[in-house]
């Protein structure tokens, strides 16, 4: 089991394109969240999804938006990109019982 | 609310030399706490929970309700140890709420 995977690495992106990262959970894991890591900051959550349907969402604006599919992967889509957007992102899989494990992460840029 | 302090953001010892890295919480009902580690280029790692009351690469956590506090302690810094630490705190009925994360605390081992 490669754990939590994510693509991509990294990416680069001009203001107020739009921008799609892809989560695959630990096998067995149900639950995909999504974190913003900026530079120097710990990890902010963004939304959770479980059962293909957002269960918590955090301090977002609607630009971040998301999507989880049956085989529990998941997308996070960011629309009008703003400079402020550049982070690590995150995406952390669980089961009812586990503790979250992170995936690599993907890093954006936006110029 | 739930909310995590992490008050150093930079620690610097000497190897062999004890460790403590500092953790309070705040949360109205029973928390699960947890500690991640990111090494330089590395994805965020779980290195403690602390209700399996396990000890990795020689760190233990208490968790102490009466001082809301889950501090992460090693009796003696070893060089690689230096990295990132997050405290990360998750709620009642963890299965499906989000971690809340401190701000990290860098914790550097001079040789």
């Amino acid at each position: 089991d490669a754990g939590v995977t994510q693509s991509p690495t990294h990416l680069i992106k001009t203001r107020g394109q739009q921008v799609t990262l892809r989560c695959s959970p630990k096998s067995g894991h149900d639950t995909v969240s999504w974190y913003q890591q900026a530079l120097g900051q710990g990890p902010q959550f963004i939304f959770q999804y479980y059962e293909e349907e957002e269960r918590q969402r955090g301090n977002f604006p609607d630009r971040f938006s998301g999507h989880q599919f049956p085989n529990y992967s998941s997308e996070l889509n960011v629309n009008a990109l703003l400079l402020g957007d550049s982070a690590l992102y995150l995406c952390a899989s669980s089961h009812r019982t586990g503790g979250p494990l992170f995936g690599p992460g993907t890093r954006l840029t936006v110029l | 609310a739930q909310r995590v302090t992490q008050p150093e953001k930079l620690l610097s010892v000497f190897k062999g030399a004890p460790v403590e890295l500092k953790c309070n919480y705040s949360y109205s009902g029973s928390p699960e706490l947890f500690w991640y580690v990111q090494y330089s280029r590395q994805r965020l790692q779980l290195l403690l929970r602390h209700i399996s009351r396990e000890s990795i690469k020689g760190f233990t956590a208490d968790l102490n309700k009466g001082e809301t506090s889950f501090h992460l302690k090693k009796p003696f810094a070893q060089e690689e140890d230096s990295a990132m630490y997050y405290c990360a705190l998750w709620g009642v009925g963890s299965g499906n709420t989000p971690l809340v994360f401190g701000k990290g605390t860098r914790l550097s081992v001079i040789a």
